[in-house]
C-alpha cells in the first residue's frame, strides 16, 4: 500500500480556502487518490476521489499533478462545521480492500 | 447513498464479559466488510476483512480467539469482544463495500461508530 503524509493540523478562520496537500510518492497504476472527512465520535465519511488532474464536486476539488505523487484538497469557503480530520487515503481501483489510514490533518475552523 | 448502521453506536461492560457489536448494510449487499479500532486523537487501525460466507482475516497482532467476526450474510456482520478488558476499550467502526468496481474506486461506506468502555 503507498504510503501517504500529509500535515497534521492546520488552522484557518471562516471564509477562507483551505488546501491541504497529501505526498503519494509510491502511488501505484491502478490506485485512486481519495479523501475522508472525519468528525468526533463518527465514521469517516467519504468526500472526494480521482485519479488524475482535477475532480470537482458540490464539497470539494481534488488537483492531482500529472505525476500523481501528490494531491491537494481545496476546500472553498469553509465554515466552522468543516472542522474535522482530513484522511487522504491512496486505494486500489479494484474493489475489497483495506483503506489505510494515516494520521491524517486535523483542520481546525475558527471565526 | 449507501448506508451503514451500528449497533449499539455505545456500550460499557464489566471488565471479562463480552459484547457483541452488530454491522449493517441497510441498503445494499455488502460483499466485503471491514472492522477498524480508533483510540483517542489516533487514526483508524484496520482489525479485520470479512468476506460474506467466508473466515475473516485478521490484521497482524489483532487476537482472532479474542475478536470475533462473523459475516453470515450479504447485510450483516458481527465484531464480538470476547472477556474484555480496560484496555479494549475504544471506538469501533465498520465499513462496508459493495464489490463494484470502476470508476469509483474502492469505496467504502462506513458505520457510525460503537463505543465501547469496559469498567
Amino acid at each position: 500500500l503507498a504510503k501517504t503524509t500529509q500535515p497534521i493540523s492546520m488552522d484557518s478562520y471562516e471564509g477562507q480556502e483551505v488546501n491541504i496537500t497529501c505526498s503519494h510518492n509510491n502511488i501505484a497504476t491502478n490506485d485512486y487518490i481519495t479523501w475522508y472527512q472525519q468528525f468526533p465520535s463518527q465514521g469517516p465519511r467519504f468526500i472526494i476521489q480521482g485519479y488524475k488532474t482535477k475532480v470537482t464536486n458540490e464539497v470539494a476539488s481534488l488537483f492531482i499533478p500529472a505525476d500523481r505523487k501528490s494531491s491537494t484538497l481545496s476546500l472553498p469557503r469553509v465554515s466552522l462545521s468543516d472542522t474535522a480530520v482530513y484522511y487522504c487515503l491512496v486505494v486500489n481501483s479494484n474493489s475489497g480492500y483495506a483503506l489505510n489510514f494515516g494520521k491524517g490533518t486535523s483542520l481546525l475552523v475558527t471565526p | 447513498g449507501a448506508v451503514v448502521s451500528q449497533h449499539p453506536s455505545w456500550v460499557i461492560c464489566k471488565s471479562g464479559t463480552s459484547v457483541k457489536i452488530e454491522c449493517r448494510s441497510l441498503d445494499f449487499q455488502a460483499t466485503t466488510m471491514f472492522w477498524y479500532r480508533q483510540f483517542p486523537k489516533q487514526s483508524l487501525m484496520l482489525m479485520a476483512t470479512s468476506n460474506e460466507g467466508s473466515k475473516a482475516t485478521y490484521e497482524q497482532g489483532v487476537e482472532k480467539d479474542k475478536f470475533l467476526i462473523n459475516h453470515a450474510s450479504l447485510t450483516l456482520s458481527t465484531l464480538t469482544v470476547t472477556s474484555a478488558h480496560p484496555e479494549d476499550s475504544s471506538f469501533y467502526i465498520c465499513s462496508a463495500s459493495d464489490g463494484l468496481a470502476g470508476m469509483r474506486g474502492s469505496e467504502q461506506f462506513f458505520g457510525p461508530g460503537t463505543r465501547l468502555t469496559v469498567l
